[in-house]
């Protein structure tokens, strides 16, 4: 993970707040990826965005869950309306480009916990 | 049927032994794939890449790839406790998005 940033570290939030959380890519990496590890489980992608768009989230919730990438600043996964549920680890990973040989970078994860 | 797969263990061997992790995948499409590291409340690191068919040494890891039977390993010798950890494998997608499919983990416990 390094040189790629998510913030906050751990997230509190009760029963139908919002969550904003966020990841600074490493230098020089464009494509940010947004995963999400439930307890005692594998991670799951949710959606990929390179600088102002978002490309494939085929892995978000329908509702409630947004994500993006502007041209400035970091990436912001959006949870509005957070349940117990949502509870979990989210990884951003970062990567330069699309080559196969291309290797994504995890950051830190922020977790969080619903109340 | 899950795309990558993984038994997830816990794998136990004694200090100083081979451990072998091992991983199917459906995407015969697929073009890569990727070990990780996640030791408990951390998030993943890299351990090895494999692209081609065979075998990609690095250290006391080799990766196997056997496109043929979809099929990707990695051996870790001379195991040590600080090896004790959950060992994800990742393949990436046949789609042009690079996201990458995850197994449910293999957790290794390193015996002293």
């Amino acid at each position: 993970n390094a040189g790629v940033m998510q913030n906050p570290r751990h997230l509190v939030r009760r029963r139908g707040q919002e969550a904003r959380l966020r990841c600074s890519p490493m230098k020089g990496h464009s494509h940010v990826y947004w995963y999400r590890q439930l307890p005692e489980e594998g991670l799951k992608f949710m959606v990929y965005l390179q600088k102002e768009n978002i490309i494939d989230e085929s892995g978000m919730p329908k509702e409630r869950f947004s994500a993006e990438f502007p041209k400035e600043g970091p990436s912001i996964l959006r949870i509005q309306q957070v349940v117990r549920g949502d509870s979990a680890a989210y990884f951003c990973a970062t990567t330069p480009g699309l080559a196969y040989t291309d290797t994504q970078y995890f950051g830190p994860g922020t977790r969080l916990t619903v109340l | 049927q899950k795309e990558v797969e993984q038994n997830s263990g816990p794998l136990s061997v004694p200090e100083g032994a081979i451990a072998s992790l091992n991983c199917t995948y459906s995407d015969r499409g697929s073009q890569s794939f990727f070990w990780y590291r996640q030791y408990s409340g951390k998030s993943p690191e890299l351990i090895m890449s494999i692209y081609s068919n065979g075998d990609k040494e690095d250290g006391r890891f080799t990766a196997q790839l056997n496109k043929a039977s979809q099929y990707v390993s990695l051996l870790i010798r001379d195991s040590q406790p600080s090896d004790s950890a959950t060992y994800l494998c990742a393949g990436k997608g046949s789609g042009n998005t690079g996201k990458l499919i995850f197994g449910q983990g293999t957790t290794l416990q390193v015996k002293p």
